[in-house]
């Protein structure tokens, strides 16, 4: 079955600085989504990718799809506040539309003002 | 003109009793999910609902039985709480496939 792996964990910056997230699949990536979850609360569509060298930029976060190497990136410009919270990589097991998402375990970031 | 609602938000019970948790979405959506979210924060597909025929059954205890009256709810039916069952329950709904999924707000299921 298909494994997503984010790093890192967990991370804190400082507000202003950039950062990215890592997530690499075990298997090839049929589709990859990121969500952001604030603590207690439900999940935040961010941005869907679905081909090798897609990237997509919404506000400030940037995501990037690299087919060939299995892996998405998340990248966040000029960090606020109001970027802290738990973001999720999910992908599509499957080719063809698999109604399931499997998700990655996430990474908690903090942003100190 | 909440898109995917969920009730209740919280719910504590003893261990053996039977609960339900309603999901409503108004988006027309044909497609409907239950995950769970563990203490660690792992999010894991449950069950998936496609015009009111199950689709997806993964893993899950016969004690949890899903049920969709309409393409726009899916109720959870969990019977004999277990202390493992604790954890945040969240409803989705997507239009289909191959299109991203919008989260309800979660239920967070206590069981002492």
């Amino acid at each position: 079955s298909q494994e997503l792996e984010q790093s890192p964990q967990s991370l804190i910056v400082q507000e202003g600085k950039n950062l990215t997230i890592n997530c690499t699949s075990s298997k090839t990536l049929y589709g990859l989504y990121w969500y952001k979850q604030k603590y207690g609360e439900g999940l935040i569509f961010l941005m869907m990718l679905q081909k090798g060298g897609e990237e997509k930029s919404h506000e400030k976060i940037t995501a990037k799809l690299d087919e060939k190497k299995q892996q998405s990136s998340l990248h966040i410009t000029a960090s606020q506040p109001s970027h802290a919270g738990i973001y999720l990589c999910g992908a599509r097991p499957t080719q063809g539309g698999s109604e399931k998402l499997v998700f990655g375990k996430g990474t908690k970031l903090t942003v100190n003002p | 003109d909440t898109a995917v609602s969920q009730t209740p938000k919280y719910l504590v019970t003893q261990m053996g009793n039977d609960k339900s948790i309603k999901c409503e979405q108004n988006l027309g959506h044909d497609t409907m999910y239950w995950y769970k979210q563990d203490s660690k924060k792992f999010l894991k597909i449950m069950f998936s609902y496609n015009n009111k025929e199950l689709i997806i059954n993964e893993t899950v205890p016969n004690r949890f039985s899903p049920k969709s009256p309409d393409k726009a709810h899916l109720n959870l039916h969990i019977n004999s709480l277990e202390l493992g069952d604790s954890a945040v329950y969240f409803c989705a709904s997507s239009a289909g496939t191959n299109q991203k999924q919008y989260f309800g707000p979660g239920t967070r299921l206590t069981v002492t």
